[in-house]
């Protein structure tokens, strides 16, 4: 079966990186995308940003263009999303999907970024 | 940026209702639409894609419409299970955004 398993929570300062994994498995990775969504406390859904599993195209939302860094390793079916310059505004809870449509979902992330 | 319009932002209603969302894209999108219902503490959950096409093992219940623009999802029959968050999203041109999100309450 199709799952999406996500690294676990991470605390960070403002202006550090935080790195998260999504590790796949029950489907050929190469053929679909990977979205990454995340959702402050309380607030909506927030689309970050998408990759391409077959030839590493990426789209940014502009909130994050520029601070954001999505990558795959083809040799274990792993997509990541690096995100720099961390403020306050960053917390939140950060989710991998399947793409296009997003018909499978990992657990999430929580990232919290504090003092 | 395409922008999706959601309402209501709320919703109450009763077990057994007929119930209505609809977003509205700032452009037109085909029908490039994704319907997802969240519950607290959980991922988001595919209900509805490409506007009308149900995700397998979703109930008959949830139907979804619309093209270019505007975007309804109906919920015919509210079950107990229905009360969650509901959201759209677009999904042309890999720039995806999402609705503001509708929280569909026991009246």
């Amino acid at each position: 079966q199709v799952q999406l398993v996500q690294s676990g929570a991470e605390v960070k300062k403002p202006g550090a990186s935080v790195k998260v994994s999504c590790r796949t498995s029950g489907y050929t990775f190469s053929n679909y995308g990977i979205t990454w969504v995340r959702q402050a406390p309380g607030q909506g859904l927030q689309w970050v940003g998408w990759i391409s599993a077959y030839n590493n195209n990426t789209k940014y939302a502009e909130n994050v263009q520029g601070r954001a860094l999505l990558t795959t390793d083809t040799s274990t079916s792993t997509a990541y999303m690096e995100l720099r310059r961390l403020t306050s505004d960053d917390t939140a809870m950060y989710y991998c999907a399947r793409n296009p449509s997003a018909d499978f979902w990992g657990q999430g992330t929580l990232v919290t970024v504090s003092t | 940026d395409i922008q999706m319009t959601q309402s209501p932002s709320t919703l109450s209603a009763s077990v057994g209702d007929r119930v209505a969302i609809t977003c509205r894209a700032s452009q037109s999108i085909d029908s490039w639409v994704a319907w997802y219902q969240q519950k607290p503490g959980k991922a988001p959950k595919l209900l509805i894609y490409k506007a009308s096409f149900l995700e397998s093992g979703v109930p008959s219940r949830f139907s979804g419409s619309g093209s270019g623009t505007e975007f309804t999802l109906t919920i015919t029959g509210l079950q107990p299970d229905d009360f969650a968050t509901y959201y759209c999203q677009q999904y042309i041109f890999y720039s995806y955004s999402f609705g503001q999100g509708t929280k569909l309450e026991i009246k």
